[in-house]
């Protein structure tokens, strides 16, 4: 069975520029989650949905960040405009609602924005 | 949000058990406690879990305190694979499914 998707694993952008962060979650999870990892910051979880609906989104930190689930296999982040500061590894994670609440986490797109 | 206290770093030698520690004294959720690992230039990997008694997988055992207040991560034999961070998470009030990840402890191994 495939892992969580992340594409692209790598961007290079510059200030200004719209970024799109894609996520394909594990088949039969109904839970996804968007985190950030920065040196500064550590690991942060930006936003989390269930069954396609935003639970929480508490961390994402304005309005240049959105996140939308079109459906129960993808997901978007999506910055714009892009700021030199959002650079860092954003992760994906899917879980199993109903169970212990493991998380699997995708191989993260790093993101530089010059 | 529970507060997790982890030592910042340990040092073990290969084939050697490793016992790594967490404190989660202020607890307060009655659902899993989680570990995670990240290895260099990838993503947090699932480790164990455990609610009120010992655990073993074939990666680890989890020994958590009677009063679920600490727990320690127990590597019987450290490889040179095993070097990572490790994050101790303790279920988040409310029973929301988000993980919150602390600092963790730089596991090195040395051959």
């Amino acid at each position: 069975d495939a892992g969580v998707i992340q594409s692209p694993r790598h961007e290079v952008t510059e200030m200004g520029q719209e970024v799109t962060l894609r996520c394909k979650p594990i088949s039969g999870h109904n839970s996804l989650f968007w985190y950030r990892q920065t040196m500064m910051r550590g690991l942060e979880l930006l936003i989390y949905f269930n069954n396609n609906v935003p639970i929480d989104d508490s961390g994402m930190p304005e309005d240049r960040f959105s996140a939308k689930m079109p459906n129960a296999s993808f997901s978007t982040l999506k910055i714009q405009p892009s700021e030199p500061r959002d650079s860092a590894v954003y992760f994906c994670a899917s879980s199993r609602t109903g169970g212990p609440g493991t998380q699997y986490f995708g191989p993260g797109t790093r993101l530089t924005v010059l | 949000d529970a507060k997790t206290t982890q030592p910042n770093s340990m040092e073990s030698n290969e084939e050697e058990p490793v016992h790594l520690p967490c404190n989660h004294s202020t607890i307060s959720g009655t659902d899993y406690i989680h570990w995670y690992r990240q290895l260099p230039s990838q993503g947090p990997e699932y480790v164990i879990h455990g609610l009120t008694s010992n655990v073993n997988n074939r990666m680890a055992s989890l020994a958590i305190a009677e009063d679920r207040k600490s727990s320690t991560l127990i590597l019987h034999r450290a490889t040179l694979r095993d070097a990572a961070v490790y994050y101790c998470i303790p279920p988040t009030q409310g029973g929301s499914e988000k993980l919150v990840f602390g600092k963790g402890t730089k596991l090195t191994v040395n051959p």
